[in-house]
C-alpha cells in the first residue's frame, strides 16, 4: 500500500539557519505531494504542494520538489524563523479509487533565538 | 466563514463511558475525514465519508462508528471508551476530487482522555 516516511524528529535549529526535513513516499500511480503544519493547539494547514513529476511548491519560504526518480519530497527554507516553530507533515493524496490521504508521522521544529 | 468546527475541545471520560464528536463544515465540500493523532504515529484514518448518507472504514476504524446524516456534519461515536481511544482527534474536509481541488481543511482538534 502507500505510504510516507519522514525524518525522526525533533530538530533544533538556531534563527536563520537551513533548514531540511526529509520526506520520502511509496505509492502506485501519480500520487500529488503535500506539507502541512500544525502549530501549537492547532488543527493541520496547508503549507505546500505538488502535483506532479518536477513541481516546485514553495509557500512562506518553503520549498520542495516532487522528485519522482527518488521518490522524495524534501521541505527547505533558507533561513528558519522563530515562528517557524511547528510540527511538519509530509503527505500524498491517492488520485484515484478512495483519494484518501496518508501522513508522515510528522517532524516537530524548535527554532531557538 | 467558520471553516471546520469541531465539539467539544476537550473532554475526560471513564472506561466503559459513550460520546459522540461532532464535525461540521460550512464549506459545502463533499469529503470529510476523522484522525486520530498519537505521539510518534502521525495521523491515522479512523473512518471517513465521500458524501452526505456514505461512511467507509479507514485504517483504525474498531471501536469508533461515524454518521453522515447531514452533508454538512459528520459524527464519530464512541459506544465504549477505551483507555487506548486516548488521542487528539482531528476532522477534516475536501471538496470532491472532481474539481481538481486537493486541499484538506482541518478542525482544531478535540483532545480526549480515557481513564
Amino acid at each position: 500500500g502507500n505510504s510516507v516516511t519522514q525524518m525522526e524528529g525533533p530538530v533544533t535549529l538556531s534563527e536563520e539557519a537551513f533548514l531540511t526535513i526529509n520526506c520520502t513516499y511509496t505509492a502506485t500511480g501519480y500520487p500529488s505531494l503535500f506539507w502541512y503544519v500544525q502549530y501549537p493547539g492547532e488543527g493541520l494547514q496547508l503549507l505546500l504542494k505538488a502535483t506532479k513529476a518536477d513541481d516546485k511548491g514553495s509557500n512562506k519560504g518553503f520549498e520542495a520538489t516532487y522528485r519522482k526518480e527518488t521518490t522524495s519530497f524534501h521541505l527547505e527554507k533558507g533561513s528558519v524563523q522563530v515562528s517557524d516553530s511547528a510540527v511538519y507533515f509530509c503527505a500524498l493524496s491517492e488520485t484515484s479509487g478512495t483519494y484518501k490521504y496518508i501522513f508522515g508521522t510528522g517532524t516537530r521544529l524548535k527554532v531557538l533565538a | 466563514n467558520a471553516g471546520v468546527t469541531q465539539t467539544p475541545k476537550f473532554r475526560v471520560l471513564k472506561t466503559g463511558q459513550s460520546m459522540t464528536l461532532l464535525c461540521a463544515q460550512d464549506m459545502n465540500h463533499e469529503y470529510m475525514y476523522w484522525y486520530r493523532q498519537d505521539p510518534g504515529m502521525g495521523l491515522r484514518l479512523i473512518h471517513y465519508s465521500v458524501g452526505e448518507g456514505t461512511t467507509a472504514k479507514g485504517e483504525v476504524p474498531d471501536g469508533y462508528n461515524v454518521s453522515r446524516l447531514k452533508k454538512q456534519n459528520f459524527l464519530l461515536g464512541l459506544e465504549s471508551a477505551a483507555p487506548s481511544q486516548t488521542s487528539v482527534y482531528f476532522c477534516a474536509s475536501r471538496k470532491s476530487p472532481r474539481t481538481g481541488e486537493e486541499k484538506l481543511f482541518f478542525g482544531s482538534g478535540t483532545q480526549l482522555s480515557v481513564l
